[in-house]
């Protein structure tokens, strides 16, 4: 069965520095990635999408990499702000529905 | 601005009730989607429609039924709560064809007793 994995302990980082997050997936290739942001108590919301043929997706202070070789996708937030903590999530496709992971949670300090 | 609207934020409900949990969204969307979410397992979905009176089974459907009788409403019904259901609910919506971005609503937190 297909399966997302991230890192489960949260990463802590320095405001002003890049935040990076992992998603790894198994199985074949999906044809897109999904990237969510969630804040406590509250549903997710987009931030990106990246097909199996874009390397790389950028959206302002966000950018996401896609490696079909490592099986793994990259989500750097630059200049990171307080504001950006909340929890990441990733989702593969797999069968028209959304394989997601469990999220990995972002502290940035002031 | 788009919106995806849960009937309850939180909710209390006892062992062997039936519960229901509403989602409304006004944009449209063909596909709505109910997920569960529990600490350390990500979202799982228990159901989804992608057209009126459609519905397809989730990976965790056990326990659970859904209503789709109008386009923007999704109904999931617990029939007989359980402890086990106790959790949070997340409704999400999108447009047909493909994996398209989803819009979630704000959940809703259901504790059973």
């Amino acid at each position: 069965s297909q399966k997302i994995e991230q890192n489960s302990e949260a990463l802590n980082i320095q405001e002003g520095k890049t935040a990076t997050l992992t998603c790894n997936y198994t199985n074949y290739s999906p044809a897109y990635l999904q990237w969510y942001r969630q804040d406590p108590g509250r549903g997710p919301v987009f931030l990106l999408l990246i097909r199996e043929n874009e390397k790389e997706k950028r959206k302002e202070r966000l950018k996401v990499t896609f490696d079909t070789t490592l099986k793994q996708s990259l989500f750097h937030i630059t200049a990171s702000q307080p504001a950006d903590s909340a929890t990441y999530l990733c989702a593969r496709d797999s069968n028209y529905q959304l394989i997601w992971g469990a999220g990995t949670k972002l502290i940035i300090k002031p | 601005d788009v919106k995806v609207t849960q009937s309850s934020r939180y909710l209390v409900k006892r062992t062997g009730e039936k519960v229901f949990l509403e989602c409304v969204q006004d944009m449209d969307h063909e596909n709505m989607f109910w997920y569960r979410q529990d600490p350390g397992l990500g979202l799982r979905l228990i159901y989804f429609s992608y057209d009126v009176k459609m519905k397809e089974k989730g990976d965790i459907p056990e326990g659970y039924s859904v209503s789709r009788e109008k386009k923007e409403r999704f109904s999931l019904i617990l029939e007989s709560a359980s402890t086990n259901q106790t959790s949070m609910y997340l409704c999400a919506s999108s447009t047909a064809g493909g994996v398209n971005e989803q819009f979630f609503g704000p959940g809703t937190r259901l504790t059973v007793l």
